[in-house]
């Protein structure tokens, strides 16, 4: 059964860089597309971005230029890193993994992990 | 960037009765690269559907899925207690991937 979990910080200052891990089980870490994907309190969904296992990443515009995700396969972690965060940055973050029976479609997600950003 | 608008913002229905939810994209999508999730209070998203109309593992047949182009839509033919929840449709075939804004379904 395969089983993310999110891992990190649950406060971050303004303007701070925000880290977070997830930590994969009962599956490989290699193939397949992995995301972070958080949820602002109250609101919807906010895809930041994905990596796919050969190492090409995809994020989100608005995001771009403050985001880096990477995939440690000796550790099976996938890594989430955001630059000069603001508090419209807290959320909830998950990281998800798709299935090779639904390519793409994130389907094993975290639990989420809340992020706040405040001094 | 693909901006889904889904419809209604809030349904409230009884349990038994049939649920329509829809997602409209700002320009045509891929068939092949759009789902819909249910997400529960303190819960993360559940896939539901994928490529607009194949259930995931484990899903019940009471929901389907349906569409094309710029039009989606997710049924619940017969709602169950457990069904109530918001809803999101999403694509994710061209970047960036998006997700529309939910749809609440909500006991009447």
């Amino acid at each position: 059964q395969v089983q993310l979990h999110e891992s990190g910080p649950g406060l971050v200052k303004p303007s701070e860089t925000l880290s977070l891990t997830c930590t994969v089980s009962g599956g490989s870490i290699s193939s397949y597309f992995w995301s972070w994907i958080r949820q602002s309190p109250g609101k919807g969904l906010e895809w930041i971005g994905h990596l796919y296992y050969t190492g090409n990443t995809d994020y989100n515009p608005s995001l771009r230029s403050r985001v880096t995700m990477s995939l440690d396969t000796s550790k099976t972690q996938f890594s989430l890193r955001l630059t000069s965060v603001t508090a419209a940055d807290t959320a909830v973050y998950y990281c998800a993994r798709d299935d090779s029976r639904f390519p793409r479609a994130a389907t094993y997600w975290g639990q989420g992990a809340l992020v706040t950003i405040s001094s | 960037e693909i901006v889904l608008t889904q419809s209604p913002g809030t349904l409230s229905l009884s349990p038994g009765e049939r649920a329509t939810l829809s997602c409209r994209a700002s320009q045509s999508v891929s068939s092949s690269y759009l789902a819909w999730y249910q997400q529960k209070p303190g819960q993360a998203p559940r896939l539901l559907i994928y490529g607009t109309s194949s259930r995931a593992t484990g899903i019940p047949d009471r929901f389907s899925g349906s569409g094309s182009g710029t039009d989606f839509t997710l049924t619940i033919s017969r709602l169950e207690p457990e069904d109530f929840a918001v809803y999101y449709c999403h694509h994710y075939g061209t970047s960036p991937w998006t997700f529309g804004q939910g749809t609440k379904v909500e006991i009447k």
